[in-house]
Order: C-alpha cells, then structure tokens, then sequence
C-alpha cells in the first residue's frame, strides 16, 4: 500500500526566503510523485512531477522537487518565496494506473 | 488543456435530502474520480471510474454511489445527506503518470 507523509503542517517564511516543503512516500514500486498547489476557494493545481528519469524535476512558479529514493524523500523548493506562493501544497503518491494517495497537506504562509 | 467542470462551486442541503455532486470533463480520459477534502486530512478517495459504467469504491465510500453513464460525466450522489458529509468534494480526471486535472470543487454544507 502506498502513503505520503508531509510533515509540517503549516510552514511560514519571509519573502525571498528559501522554501523547503517535506513530503515522504512509502511505495512499494518505484511510484509516480507530484505536488499540487491549492489557493483558497479552487481545485488542485498539479505544480510538478516525477515519473523516470532525471530526479530534480522543475515545475511551474520557480518550484522544483528531488526524488530520493535512498530516503523515500520529494521534497519541494523554491529559492526565494513570493507572497503570490501562500498556498496549501500536497504531495502525491501513484501507482496504480490511475489512483493517487495524498498527504495531508501544508499550508504555507509568507511574511512581507 | 483539459477542463474538469463541477456543476456548483457551493451547495446547501437538508438532512436526509438526496444530492447529486456533477462533474463533467471536456476530453477523452478514460479515469474519473471523486475525492472529498477536510481539513487536516488531505483528500480522501470516495469512488473512481476507470470506464463507461464502470466504478471502483476508494477508502470511504460509505454513504456514498456514483453513476457514469457517458464518458465525459461522472456524478456523485449522497443517498441521504447527512452532517458529517459537509464538505468540499473535488472531481479529478487523468490519473498514474499523467496526475490529476482538477475541478474547482464544490463546497456541501448539509444543515
């Protein structure tokens, strides 16, 4: 059975500070990982993901993820945060052809 | 881009009414799937659809059925509302190494 860990639930930085999202997997094949972002009042919006290949994945907005498998890690970054980046981001797992499972979520906060 | 419409962004009903959640997709995906979102515990898999007629229960499908009857709309249906399904229910579709396109969700209050 697949599971995500996300482990704050709220992260709050200043603007133009690194952000650094943590987000854990337990999969028992080599899975599919993304991340979504949520602004209030909408749906999902798929920010990255990683399927093969090249571990640090670049996604929309200066975001980026690296795919860990040593430490069954994908956490996401972005050099320097925008106010425009407060959110609730969630991490994903897939692998069956079609299902994911979520983490709980972590809203992120920042500070002018 | 695929589009992802759910019919209600908000929606207000009586215990014990029967409700119908729409979710209609504007492309060719085989995958459709219903999630309900509350706070501190993620989303949740209500039911999914691989195909036409076709469902699959997810982890909480208590209280809950869905019908797809066309390839394109997948409809979620609370037989008898209750409190404890207030909630804000998000239709996805694509699904595996695609990942999931969005709709806007619809926010249930059941009073």
């Amino acid at each position: 059975a697949q599971s995500v860990t996300q482990l704050g639930s709220h992260v709050s930085v200043s603007e133009g500070a690194l952000v650094l999202l943590r987000c854990n997997y337990s999969s028992s094949v080599p899975p599919y990982l993304f991340w979504y972002v949520q602004y209030p009042n909408q749906g999902l919006q798929l920010l990255l993901k990683y399927t093969t290949g090249a571990t640090l994945v670049k996604g929309i907005n200066g975001f980026e993820a690296e795919f860990k498998k040593s430490e069954t890690s994908f956490h996401l970054t972005k050099p320097s945060a925008h106010m425009s980046d407060a959110a609730e981001y969630f991490c994903a797992v897939s692998e069956d052809a079609g299902k994911s499972t979520f983490g709980d979520g972590t809203t992120l906060t920042v500070k002018p | 881009d695929v589009k992802v419409t759910q019919s209600s962004r908000y929606l207000v009903k009586r215990t014990g009414e029967k409700v119908f959640l729409e979710c209609v997709q504007d492309m060719d995906h085989e995958n459709m799937f219903w999630y309900r979102q509350d706070p501190g515990l993620g989303l949740r898999l209500i039911y999914f659809s691989y195909d036409v007629k076709m469902k699959e229960k997810g982890d909480i499908p208590e209280g809950y059925s869905v019908s797809r009857e066309k390839k394109e709309r997948f409809s979620l249906i609370l037989e008898s509302a209750s409190t404890n399904q207030t909630s804000m229910y998000l239709c996805a579709t694509g699904g595996g190494y695609y990942g999931y396109t969005f709709g806007s969700g619809t926010r249930l209050t059941v009073v």
